[in-house]
């Protein structure tokens, strides 16, 4: 299908390592969000982005993560030096419009465990 | 600080009744809220919305009701099916980007 896909869907790192996750939103959606949801929690915000802008960062945890969007499709998000406390789901999600008032579909996400 | 709480962590239901979801909120700058429906290892799918002008929108066997006064919305399912078994998550947002998640009611349909 043309859905989001994320990849891997599963990734073990050692602590302290970097690692990288991949978004594929659906094609032509302008919006793209990073959620990190931890065992028993709803989804977090991370990050937006409005095609190759980064509008708002706020959710990210600390300056070992970051994301980027460069040409307003595929979006990586890298989380370097990972630590325990970043184990978790990474969702990804696409929209077609701008901003959190349209319909948000989601990637099966990638899940994160440092050991 | 939760601004999104659903305080049924698991509810249980048999086929055919009604489910009831309930989600209560803390900031009133939302204004637009929606309901994700999560199965086992797949993202949250869009179920249905609310815009705070309304305090009710239905869609087939879903119903959402809001009352604004109370910060408080619900989910209806009638009737339940086994195929409704799922996580079920509140959000809201209030014009800006992000949407704001609750932590999640796991509905279990019993035959």
């Amino acid at each position: 299908g043309a859905g989001v896909s994320q990849s891997p869907r599963y990734k073990v790192a050692k602590r302290g390592q970097d690692v990288a996750l991949r978004c594929d939103p659906i094609s032509g959606h302008v919006s793209l969000f990073w959620y990190q949801q931890a065992l028993g929690q709803g989804p977090e915000f991370l990050t937006y982005f409005q095609n190759e802008a980064q509008l708002d960062k706020s959710g990210l945890p600390s300056d070992r993560f970051f994301a980027e969007r460069p040409e307003g499709s595929v979006s990586t998000l890298k989380i370097q030096r990972t630590q325990q406390e970043d184990s978790a789901v990474y969702l990804c999600a696409s929209s077609r419009g701008q901003g959190g008032l349209y319909e948000q579909y989601f990637g099966p996400g990638t899940r994160l465990t440092v050991t | 600080d939760q601004q999104v709480k659903q305080n049924s962590p698991s509810l249980s239901v048999q086929e055919g009744r009604i489910s009831i979801l309930n989600c209560d909120y803390t900031n009133s700058m939302f204004d637009y809220f929606l309901w994700y429906k999560k199965y086992p290892a797949e993202g949250p799918t869009f179920l249905i919305s609310i815009s705070s002008i309304k305090d009710k929108n239905e869609d087939g066997r879903f119903t959402v009701f809001l009352n604004k006064s109370a910060k408080h919305l619900s989910l209806h399912i009638v009737p339940s099916q086994p195929g409704d078994s799922a996580v079920y998550f509140c959000a809201a947002t209030g014009n800006t980007d992000k949407l704001i998640f609750g932590t999640g009611t796991r509905l279990q349909v019993f035959p």
